[in-house]
């Protein structure tokens, strides 16, 4: 069965500094990845996904993530953080089958101080 | 605009009531999905539904009935017997049942009893 976890539910920085969200994942088969925000009352917006082809995906507001399947790991970077940042991120994988619905992490809260 | 509308996105209800969820989309997409969201537990899945007059139970689908009749519409009953009903609710929906598309998501609606 496919799982993810999240490492760190709240996660602070300061603006200007390197954004770090951590995701691992299990899967018994070649995954898809995938890293959605979510701001206050909203619902969930897509950054970035993994398929296949290059393992390093670049999404929207300066995110990037990195497959590596050796470390079994989709881990999400921003160089530099904005207060606008600020929000939960979920990592979400799905495995490589038709009729599957995606699987998410507990979440991580990214606070952004001034 | 394309998208998907939840709607309430308040509701109270009475212990003892069943309650309807709304949720529409007029993304021509074949695949709708229902989420919960309560705090520190990420997204669970309770159903999915692939086509129409089709759908699968998910991890929590206990106490919560939904029905496929038409593409555009996906409604989530949460029942009497759910125990614990108080929660975000989520719906999603995606172009088919590939894992390696991203699925969009409505704004949500926070169910209370009171």
């Amino acid at each position: 069965a496919q799982s993810v976890t999240q490492l760190g539910s709240h996660v602070s920085v300061s603006e200007g500094a390197l954004v770090l969200l951590r995701c691992n994942y299990s899967s018994s088969v070649p995954p898809y990845l995938f890293w959605y925000v979510q701001y206050p009352n909203q619902g969930l917006q897509l950054l970035l996904k993994y398929t296949t082809g290059a393992t390093l995906v670049k999404g929207i507001n300066g995110f990037e993530a990195e497959f590596k399947k050796s470390e079994t790991s989709f881990h999400l970077t921003k160089p530099s953080a904005h207060m606008s940042d600020a929000a939960e991120y979920f990592c979400a994988v799905s495995e490589g089958q038709a009729g599957t619905a995606l699987i998410f992490g507990k979440g991580t809260t990214l606070s952004v101080s001034s | 605009d394309g998208g998907i509308t939840q709607s309430p996105k308040y509701l109270f209800r009475k212990e003892g009531q069943n309650v309807t969820l709304s949720c529409e989309q007029n993304l021509n997409h074949d695949a709708m999905y229902w989420y919960r969201q309560d705090p520190g537990q990420g997204l669970r899945l309770i159903y999915y539904s692939q086509i129409v007059n089709d759908f699968q139970k998910g991890d929590i689908a206990e106490g919560y009935s939904v029905s496929r009749e038409k593409k555009e519409s996906f409604p989530l009953t949460v029942t009497s017997a759910q125990k614990n009903p108080t929660a975000f609710y989520l719906c999603a929906s995606s172009i088919g049942p590939w894992p390696n598309t991203e699925a969009f998501f409505g704004q949500g609606t926070r169910l209370t009893v009171v």
